[in-house]
Parts: C-alpha cells; sequence; structure tokens
C-alpha cells in the first residue's frame, strides 16, 4: 500500500493566484514528520516546508503553507500568490520510523505550472 | 550551491560499461543515501549509510554496489546495466539516520543506459 498519496499528477495555476496541492499518508507511528520538496527540471530537491506530527500549528515558510490535517491523514501544501518560478514537480514526503533510525519516504509527485 | 555535490550531472552508459557516481557534502552530515527516482515512479531508497556503515539496502541488485569511504564521500558503482536502469539518482544527507533535522540532497545524476 502506498504510504504517500498525491492525488494530482498535474495542476495548472494563474500566475499571482493560490494553488493548493494534495496529500495523504498513512502512518500507524505517532512521532513523524511531513517534509514538501519543490523538483525543478534540474533536478535538485529543494526543501520547502516541514510538519511535525506533535507541531499543533500548521508550518509556514513564506509564501508556502501547510495545511495539517492530523485525524485525516492530509498534509497538503499551500503556495500563495503564484509565480512563474513555482512550475516544477512537488513532493510530499514523510519521515517514519522508530528507534531513531528513519525512512524518508516520498510521494509519485504533482506537476506544477504557473500560467501568466 | 546546494551543500551535496553530484557528479557527474549527466552520463551515457552502454551495458558493458562500468562507470561511477559520486556524492560528497561537507555538512557534517554522517548519514547518506542513494534513491532512484524513475519516470512516473516515485523516489525509491536504495541504500543507506551512517558514519560510512551501510544500514540499509533496499533489494538493490548487484549489478549497483555502493561505497562510502567516509561520512562525506558516497559512490555508487555501476557495472553491467540494464536500459531500465535509466533513471535519475539522487544523492541525499542527514545530520543521522533519524532524519529529525532534515534532509539535504543534490542536484542528481542523469543515467542513461543504451
Amino acid at each position: 500500500a502506498q504510504k504517500i498519496t498525491q492525488t494530482q499528477p498535474g495542476m495548472f495555476v494563474q500566475e499571482k493566484e493560490a494553488v493548493t496541492l494534495d496529500c495523504t499518508y498513512d502512518t500507524s507511528d505517532q512521532s513523524y514528520g511531513l517534509f514538501w520538496y519543490k523538483q525543478p527540471s534540474s533536478g535538485e530537491m529543494i526543501f520547502l516546508i516541514y510538519q511535525g506530527s506533535y507541531d499543533e500549528q500548521n508550518a509556514t515558510e513564506g509564501r508556502y503553507s501547510l495545511n495539517f490535517q492530523k485525524a485525516r491523514k492530509s498534509a497538503n501544501l499551500v503556495i500563495s500568490a503564484s509565480q512563474l518560478g513555482d512550475s516544477a514537480m512537488y513532493f510530499c514526503a514523510m519521515r517514519e520510523g522508530a528507534g531513531g533510525y528513519n525512512k524518508l519516504i516520498f510521494g509519485a509527485g504533482t506537476r506544477l505550472a504557473v500560467h501568466p | 550551491e546546494t551543500g551535496v555535490t553530484q557528479t557527474p550531472r549527466h552520463l551515457v552508459m552502454g551495458m558493458t560499461n562500468k562507470k561511477s557516481l559520486k556524492c560528497e557534502q561537507h555538512l557534517g552530515h554522517n548519514a547518506m543515501y542513494w534513491y532512484k527516482q524513475s519516470a512516473k515512479k516515485p523516489l525509491e531508497l536504495m541504500f543507506v549509510y551512517n558514519f560510512k556503515e551501510q544500514t540499509e539496502n533496499n533489494s538493490v541488485p548487484s549489478r549497483f554496489s555502493p561505497e562510502c569511504p567516509n561520512s562525506s564521500h558516497l559512490f555508487l558503482h555501476l557495472h553491467t546495466l540494464q536500459p531500465e536502469d535509466s533513471a535519475l539518482y539522487l544523492c541525499a544527507s542527514s545530520q543521522d539516520v533519524s532524519g529529525l533535522d532534515g534532509y539535504t540532497f543534490g542536484s542528481g545524476t542523469r543515467l542513461t543506459v543504451v
């Protein structure tokens, strides 16, 4: 079974508008972490935002915010005021494990295209 | 400039060739990882090294041979690869295998097997 599910293979958004990229996860761990990465065509995985499972507040980093709904096991990324440079692949990932040894598991990704 | 440097950026090799991918980090991290990113598939964790010791091998075929001579360098030696091994190979590092301080990725090596 997939641990991280990103149901949107592709998304389009108009420049300056907000967009939400969906991510749901599956884990039985109490302690875990959720990440969003951006991957431009160059290939590098760029860290955007992080949410710990015990964090009560939703994480925010500039134009990025994470809509964390623990009971629903969802961790959606919201990008406000989209820019042309936001066009890229976006990956949701989860750090899970036990005993201080964790793995980072990725979803299939969502390709975002920002139109002028 | 990423803290994790991968070379080469692109590699084309024949199925009978032997080549190596290199990953280097000077972030003081002690855990290093190889991931494979194939088209239309999620990133797959291949190997994990912690303080130079291999702690995970996710059923990777023996034609992929990792080497970690020290905590700053990680290699992936390739031999007799198949066309389906064509992918983007990403290296990552973290402070330790807990990953609690996050992960830093390189730009990847785009490998084409012909």
